[in-house]
């Protein structure tokens, strides 16, 4: 059975700091790989998306993918209180074909 | 462009009661997706339609729960005799490739 984990936490970390957020998956044909974000009482939002080994950057997130370990993370620099959400990770095996979900880590950022 | 919509943004209703839900999704996007997301929990997969091909129903936790999607574009969710454990929010969420965009949800209440 396809599985995603990821710790439910909280994470807590303070206003300023690296909030570092991981999953691992056990499929190892999976190709894609994507994080949301999901503010309390709201949809889940698309953050990044990775696709091959390495580090893709936009803003103040880092995704790290590392197909050998099965793990993908999430950083998150300079970490603000509007960062404060429950973080999803999703993966797929390939193109058009359903997303296998984490059940979320919930970082907290404390002022 | 319009994201995903949804409606009602919420529903009560009694035990019992046959309620639908419907989405529509952001135009050109060939899947759908309905997911049902109980208060601090994961994500729950339902339903997911993919052009004209048959759906993928395996999510759907009786038979109680039924999908539809007509001409390609717009689905209702219908649940019948609803009972309280069926209280959650209801998420839609369409893509063209593996990247799913997320409606606002609908948020369901059965007394």
């Amino acid at each position: 059975q396809k599985e995603v984990e990821q710790n439910s936490g909280p994470l807590s970390v303070p206003e300023g700091a690296i909030a570092s957020l991981n999953c691992t998956y056990s499929d190892r044909v999976s190709q894609s790989f994507f994080w949301y974000r999901q503010y309390s009482g709201k949809s889940p939002e698309l953050i990044m998306s990775i696709y091959s080994n390495g580090d893709k950057e936009d803003g103040r997130f880092t995704a790290q993918l590392n197909k050998a370990s099965q793990y993908v993370s999430l950083l998150i620099r300079d970490s603000q209180p509007s960062d404060s959400a429950t973080y999803l990770c999703a993966v797929t095996p390939h193109s058009n074909y359903q997303l296998i979900w984490g059940a979320g880590t919930k970082l907290i950022i404390k002022p | 462009g319009a994201g995903v919509s949804q409606s009602p943004s919420n529903k009560v209703t009694e035990k019992g009661k046959d309620v639908e839900l419907r989405c529509d999704p952001i135009s050109g996007h060939t899947a759908l997706y309905w997911y049902r997301q109980s208060l601090g929990q994961g994500l729950e997969f339902l339903i997911y339609f993919q052009g004209n091909s048959a759906p993928d129903k395996s999510g759907l936790p009786s038979d109680r729960f039924s999908a539809e999607r007509t001409g390609g574009s717009v689905s209702t969710l219908t649940i019948q005799r609803t009972q309280q454990e069926d209280s959650a929010v209801y998420l839609c969420a369409s893509s063209w490739g593996s990247e799913q965009f997320f409606g606002p949800g609908t948020r369901l209440t059965v007394l």
